[in-house]
């Protein structure tokens, strides 16, 4: 089946240390997102890629870094985590940028929890 | 810039009967599109239902159906025959057609779906 894929679905690191999340997708859609969901709350854009191209929020941390190095893949790096940064980090693609006639629809993955000791 | 309200927190259903959970949006632009999205515990956000604004028809899917007000800018969700395994986080979520960061998905807080045996 065709699907967004995260690993790993928990992820424990400490303070300071630098921490990568993992995102996959086989449906051979063009763009990629990551946003932060803390609890209870909407999720949060960080930054997206359309094929190759980065598109930063203006609001995101320079903590926070994206790499895609092809289609299916896309990571998320925390230079130096916070006890803030502990959320849940959701992956999203969708086959297009929304536009006249295409809504863009986003199909999330399980999504990371990360936890900061 | 857009902004989307659930201003229901929390619902509470009984088994098989039905509920609308609310969203209201504010835009000043005319082509857009409106999700929702259902969030379980623990488990990853599906899209329930898709409304593109320059169709007048309210979009159904199965026993999830929308109401579209557009002049009111109103976009509420029914759940028909509710059951237990609709209990989750509703999202509202807006998308513009335009290119670009404006074409981002712009959530409401989400409200809590219950549903009582």
């Amino acid at each position: 089946d065709a699907m967004v894929i995260q690993n790993p679905r928990y992820q424990v690191t400490q303070f300071g240390k630098p921490v990568t999340l993992s995102c996959s997708q086989t449906l051979n859609h063009n763009v990629m997102y990551w946003y932060q969901q803390k609890s209870s709350q909407a999720p949060k854009l960080l930054f997206h890629y359309y094929d190759k191209d980065f598109n930063n929020e203006a609001d995101t941390p320079d903590n926070f870094q994206s790499r895609r190095p092809n289609t299916s893949f896309c990571f998320l790096d925390i230079r130096s985590p916070g006890l803030g940064d502990a959320a849940m980090y959701l992956c999203a693609t969708s086959r297009d940028l929304a536009g006249v006639h295409k809504s863009g629809e986003q199909y999330f993955g399980p999504g990371t929890r990360l936890t900061v000791t | 810039a857009q902004t989307v309200t659930q201003s229901q927190p929390e619902m509470s259903v009984q088994e098989a009967e039905t509920v609308t959970l609310s969203c209201t949006y504010d835009t000043s632009e005319s082509d857009y599109y409106l999700f929702w999205y259902k969030q379980p515990p623990s488990r990853q956000m599906i899209l329930v239902i898709r409304q593109e604004a320059y169709k007048q028809q309210n979009a159904t899917e199965n026993r999830f159906s929308v109401n579209f007000q557009k002049a009111a800018k109103s976009f509420s969700l029914k759940i028909s025959d509710s059951q237990l395994g609709d209990a989750a986080m509703y999202f509202c979520a807006y998308r513009s057609a335009a290119g670009g960061s404006q074409g981002n998905l712009i959530f409401g807080k989400g409200t809590k779906l219950s549903v009582k045996p």
